[in-house]
């Protein structure tokens, strides 16, 4: 069955330290990707989507992504953690007509 | 563009009564609108995917009797929770998509703001 995994259920990082959040997906062929933020009680947030071409692609608030095909990983990172990152992520694949979210990653910063 | 809503934000309920959710697209016509549920501390998981004019598809393990889902309009889609339980409470969410809204082949989801539903 098509998965995806974030082996990090929880990071704490300090604010202005860089970040990478770990994604890697199970599935045949290059599905389409995405970062998802979730602030508590809140909804999803679109980050950044790969769909084809450049590997590296950049998002909102500073976030990039790079698409590894032979690792079939798309691990976000973030330069400088600011402290309104504190928040839920979700790294998600959709392929054919399904979408499937990772379990997510919280992300804590200390000041 | 592209702006799904959900009303209401927030619902609390008693036991035994039923509630009803609305997402809406408020920008593009929504030929797929999709549930999902996020219980506590949790990923989201698929509840029923919905097209309209037609019957929702449920995920496994997903009461069709319990979570009526009806998308009567390309722009409405409601998820009703019938004689909710303490364990009906969690965050529900919805997307909606459309056929050729982007240039690529896939039509990616646009996701509404989120529900919490508490069953008191």
């Amino acid at each position: 069955a098509q998965s995806v995994t974030q082996p990090d259920i929880h990071i704490t990082v300090s604010e202005g330290a860089s970040l990478e959040l770990r994604c890697n997906y199970s599935y045949g062929a290059t599905p389409y990707l995405f970062w998802y933020v979730q602030s508590p009680g809140q909804g999803l947030q679109l980050l950044l989507k790969y769909f084809s071409g450049d590997t590296l692609v950049q998002g909102i608030k500073g976030f990039e992504a790079e698409f590894k095909r032979s690792q079939s990983s798309f691990n976000l990172r973030k330069p400088s953690v600011h402290w309104s990152d504190a928040a839920e992520y979700f790294c998600a694949v959709a392929y054919g007509q399904n979408f499937v979210f990772g379990p997510g990653t919280r992300l804590s910063v200390l000041p | 563009g592209a702006v799904v809503s959900q009303h209401p934000s927030r619902v609390i309920c008693k036991s035994g009564t039923s509630v009803k959710i609305e997402c809406r697209s408020l920008d593009f016509q929504a030929t797929t609108m999709f549930w999902y549920r996020q219980f506590p501390k949790k990923s989201l998981m698929l509840m029923a995917t919905s097209n309209e004019g037609s019957k929702a598809t449920y995920e496994q393990g997903v009461e069709k009797d319990k979570f009526l889902i009806n998308h009567a309009s390309l722009t409405l889609s409601t998820l009703t929770v019938t004689s909710a339980h303490p364990e009906d409470s969690s965050f529900y969410i919805c997307s909606a998509r459309t056929e050729g809204m982007t240039s690529s082949s896939y039509n990616e989801q646009f996701f509404g703001p989120g529900t919490r539903l508490t069953v008191l």
